[in-house]
């Protein structure tokens, strides 16, 4: 089974903290994504990245920043959190990149990172 | 991104009886995901659909790539309290890779026991 987990279930920061999430897959997936998740807006991607140190911007990058320095693990910080970013992030992988339609191929997700920022 | 229209966005249902939710959007996909996240988690993938036209079963799960490829469909037969979570479908285009995905809005499912 792919397993997909993140660092935190849970976090409390304080406003002007950095912040860092973490997560890691098991299933040596190329592709890894950050995303967040907010009522009534559902799933937005923040950046993603397709290999090692390897990284690309997503629909809402301002305020974060990834780290990829191995496949399994890629990290979402948040420089200087503020409390427009609480939040429920949440982690995925996925073995292809490119055209879509193959069989088999599909994005797995963590458990989730809830943040709030005091 | 884009955000897929799914309906309904919430249903409270009596135990036994089934559901059916759907998905449209304006443009066509390549593949359609079927996710439920229970709350607190992570969304997990139910049911993948590779081809228009194409019915997939799991379990009491059904879902359907829609023959215009710009929709899709997602049953439930038989529901049971633990059904209860929200639904969402995820649409993939024709070119790039899942940075490129559209997910849907959710439809919240509560079952009366």
């Amino acid at each position: 089974d792919v397993k997909v987990t993140q660092s935190s279930r849970y976090l409390v920061k304080r406003t002007g903290e950095k912040v860092f999430l973490e997560c890691v897959q098991d299933m040596d997936h190329e592709n890894m994504f950050w995303y967040r998740q907010d009522p009534g807006l559902g799933l937005r991607l923040i950046y993603f990245s397709y290999d090692v140190k390897m990284k690309e911007k997503g629909d809402i990058p301002e305020g974060y920043s990834v780290s990829r320095e191995k496949k399994e693990r890629f990290s979402l910080i948040l420089e200087s959190a503020s409390t427009n970013q609480t939040s429920m992030y949440l982690c995925a992988s996925s073995a292809y990149f490119g055209t879509s339609g193959s069989s088999g191929e599909t994005q797995y997700f963590g458990p989730g990172t809830r943040l709030l920022v005091l | 991104g884009q955000q897929l229209n799914q309906s309904p966005q919430s249903m409270f249902i009596q135990e036994g009886e089934d559901v059916s939710m759907n998905c449209t959007s304006s443009s066509i996909f390549n593949t359609w995901l079927w996710y439920k996240q229970d709350p607190g988690e992570g969304p997990v993938l139910l049911i993948a659909l590779y081809k228009a036209g194409e019915l997939t079963s799991n379990g009491r799960l059904t879902a359907q790539f829609g023959i215009t490829r710009k929709d899709s469909f997602l049953n439930i037969s038989a529901s049971i309290p633990s059904d209860v979570g929200i639904y969402f479908c995820a649409g993939l285009p024709p070119s790039g890779g899942y940075q490129k995905v559209t997910f849907g809005t959710g439809t919240k499912l509560q079952v009366i026991p």
